[in-house]
């Protein structure tokens, strides 16, 4: 299958600054990126989708100026966590997606966020 | 997107095919089942995809009833490897990925 990586694996980080978690497709073109949130012992949530060269659309409950998405090109993705807060902590993971046809969604290997 | 159902968890002896199932009573006609696995602490995996054929692939197989409204993610010959929570999700080909809770897969050798 096709690869898609991220960048760091694990962040540690203190209370207020920010956070910017990367999201490459090596070895193809993505047109769409998802980015999802994983607290533990719990499923993946989805929290925004982002095309490239076009705004990231939120799913409902998640605040956009908290959780920068920029999708500048076909093969990057980026996620920023603004003023990270102890309860942003969490397992980050991105997925891509070549098309918008029936074609499987690839995911990053996640990034451990935790905010101290 | 149809909502599918899944068992909690299941056990299944390494070396033995391990059949999981899911159920999908609302699925609409253009939509798909799709199977992914999470082995912990990592991104998910993707298994395999169907409409309304059976299909196969290097990692497992996938029956989806004549009805669609159940299908069984089959795989083989089960390793310890194998241990994960296991995805069933319907969707639309264009829509995005939504992740319920899962069977969690525990293959004892």
């Amino acid at each position: 299958g096709a690869v898609v990586s991220q960048h760091p694996s694990w962040v540690i980080c203190k209370s207020g600054t920010s956070v910017k978690i990367e999201c490459r497709s090596l070895d193809f073109q993505a047109t769409t990126m998802f980015w999802y949130r994983q607290f533990p012992k719990q499923s993946l949530m989805l929290m925004a989708t982002s095309n490239e060269g076009s705004k990231a659309t939120y799913e409902q409950g998640v605040e956009k100026d908290k959780f920068l998405i920029n999708h500048a090109s076909l093969t990057l993705s980026t996620l920023t966590v603004t003023s990270a807060h102890p309860e942003d902590s969490s397992f980050y993971i991105c997925s891509a997606r070549a098309d918008n046809r029936n074609t499987e969604a690839f995911f990053g290997q996640g990034t451990r966020l935790t905010v101290v | 997107d149809a909502k599918t159902t899944q068992p909690t968890s299941m056990d299944c002896a390494e070396g033995r095919a391990a059949n999981l199932p899911c159920n999908h009573s609302t699925i609409s006609g253009n939509e798909y089942v799709y199977w992914y696995r999470q082995i912990h602490s990592q991104g998910p995996q993707y298994i395999i995809h169907g409409l309304k054929n059976n299909e196969t692939n290097e990692m497992a197989s996938l029956i989806i009833t004549e009805d669609r409204k159940s299908s069984t993610l089959i795989l083989p010959h089960a390793t310890l490897r194998d241990t994960a929570v296991y995805y069933c999700i319907v969707k639309r080909g264009d829509y995005k990925l939504s992740f319920g809770a899962g069977t969690t897969v525990t293959v004892r050798a």
